[in-house]
């Protein structure tokens, strides 16, 4: 697609519950990453996908985070059992080089309540 | 102390001046950095990145990098309205780690 796509756009779901987000980078980038940021707040790094090399989950906050990337394309990040402290945006970025910034994807707005 | 680190704001400049943005970094095995515009209720985007020490001029944009005093700046000329926005400055290690690692952002408004 022309830019990075991510779904939904918003999700709303009840603490303890399980979520999906999911996120279609730019056809051929290799490179995809999952941020979140808060209300006000910075960035925060997840997690990094690049090609077929083991992901850099180096900033998942807890075992309650995981992702997945199928066929170096689409990856889906799942969060279980959801807590009140997860809400926040979801931000997916892809690129195609080292030399050059992300693309964002609009990102997905999780309330939990 | 944050690896990226930028003066929250608000900074408001009046249209038409200069505006200013700084950014510090601890890690001297960062190699790039990034200057990123996000509007409110949006996504950041991306508007300049500098790779070597000195000036790189796009159009109004200039991003200014010394790496010895671990420093990065982004001067925006002849503001206007529609640069009101929050700035992210990002860095990154090119060996080994392609994470970008984010400030918190400036917010920057400029006044009509």
């Amino acid at each position: 697609g022309a830019g990075v796509s991510q779904s939904p756009s918003n999700k709303v779901t009840e603490k303890g519950k399980d979520v999906e987000l999911r996120c279609d980078p730019i056809s051929g980038h290799t490179a995809l990453y999952w941020y979140r940021q808060s209300l006000g707040q910075g960035l925060e790094f997840l997690i990094y996908f690049q090609g077929n090399s083991a992901p850099d989950k180096s900033g998942l906050p807890s075992d309650r985070f995981s992702a997945e990337r199928t066929g170096g394309s689409v990856s889906t990040l799942t969060i279980q059992r959801t807590q009140q402290e997860d809400s926040a945006v979801y931000l997916c970025a892809s690129s195609s080089t080292r030399d050059y910034g992300y693309t964002f994807g609009s990102g997905t707005r999780l309330t939990v309540v | 102390q944050k690896e990226v680190e930028q003066n929250s704001g608000p900074l408001s400049v009046p249209e038409g001046a200069i505006a200013s943005l700084n950014c510090t970094y601890s890690d001297r095995g960062s190699q790039s950095f990034f200057w990123y515009r996000q509007y409110s209720g949006k996504s950041p985007e991306l508007i300049m990145s500098i790779y070597s020490n000195g000036d790189k001029e796009d159009g109004r944009f200039t991003a200014q990098l010394n790496k010895a005093s671990q420093y990065v700046s982004l001067l925006i000329r002849d503001s206007q309205p529609s640069d009101s926005a929050t700035y992210l400055c990002a860095g990154r290690r090119d060996f080994g780690n392609e994470k970008l690692t984010f400030g918190t952002g400036t917010r920057l408004t400029i006044i009509p």
